[in-house]
């Protein structure tokens, strides 16, 4: 299976200051079709997880700006520009190039 | 808008079966891969099995495979998953979601406990 492996773990911010969440996967995410299947989710207390960013770099609906992804092959980001309260929670990495489907640990973030 | 609707969680003892429904709406069932993803409490998220359109592709996870059958009604826009042999670790909120190279939408889950 791919390991997807986060960093940081804990990730204590300041309001209005960007925060950056690094993902690393066990291989390659390129598919076949050239695709690279990279997600990341935001799952805010009590809430069910949400799409923040799909292909690497690709916002979901409704998804603010502050969001962004970037990356290749195994080495992935998150960056949020400016962390607003409703930031708060827990961000996910997940591939979905390979079977079985896999997420990272989660990286927890919060107002220092 | 696009609503998914789990039911059929509970708490069930070891040994014991259990089947999971999500209803969907706001936009054309048939024409979605789906899946199931599971949280067990306080831990991170596992995919558990995927379903393709008609219901002629699926795939699971290791740990549930021989156990769990996934299956969907197109006419009722609705997803299943069943589950057998049921253990402690299965103990977790089951959300399905929409599939689209990863869930792009997401059911407010239902727990399942597992306990004597």
């Amino acid at each position: 299976d791919v390991v997807m492996t986060q960093s940081p773990l804990s990730l204590p911010v300041t309001l209005g200051q960007p925060a950056s969440i690094s993902c690393r996967s066990s291989q390659s995410l390129v598919h076949s079709d050239g695709n690279t299947y990279l997600n990341w989710f935001q799952q805010r207390p009590g809430q069910s997880p949400r799409r923040l960013i799909y292909k690497i770099s690709n916002r979901g609906s409704g998804v603010p700006d502050r969001f962004s992804g970037s990356g290749s092959g195994t080495d992935f980001t998150l960056k949020i520009s400016r962390v607003e309260a409703e930031d708060v929670g827990v961000y996910y990495c997940m591939q979905a190039t390979h079977w079985p489907r896999t997420f990272g640990q989660g990286t927890k973030v919060e107002i220092k | 808008e696009v609503q998914l609707v789990e039911s059929g969680g509970g708490l069930v003892q070891p040994g014991g079966s259990l089947r999971l429904s999500c209803g969907a709406s706001g936009f054309t069932f048939s024409s979605f891969w789906m899946t199931w993803v599971r949280q067990a409490p306080g831990r991170g998220l596992e995919l558990v099995s995927i379903i393709n359109q008609d219901g002629s592709v699926n795939y699971y996870v290791d740990p549930v495979k021989g156990r769990f059958t996934v299956s969907r009604d197109n006419a009722k826009n609705s997803l299943y998953l069943q589950m057998n042999s049921l253990r402690g670790e299965d103990t977790a909120v089951y959300y399905c979601g929409r599939e689209d190279w990863g869930p792009d939408y997401w059911g407010q889950g239902t727990l399942v406990t597992v306990s004597s």
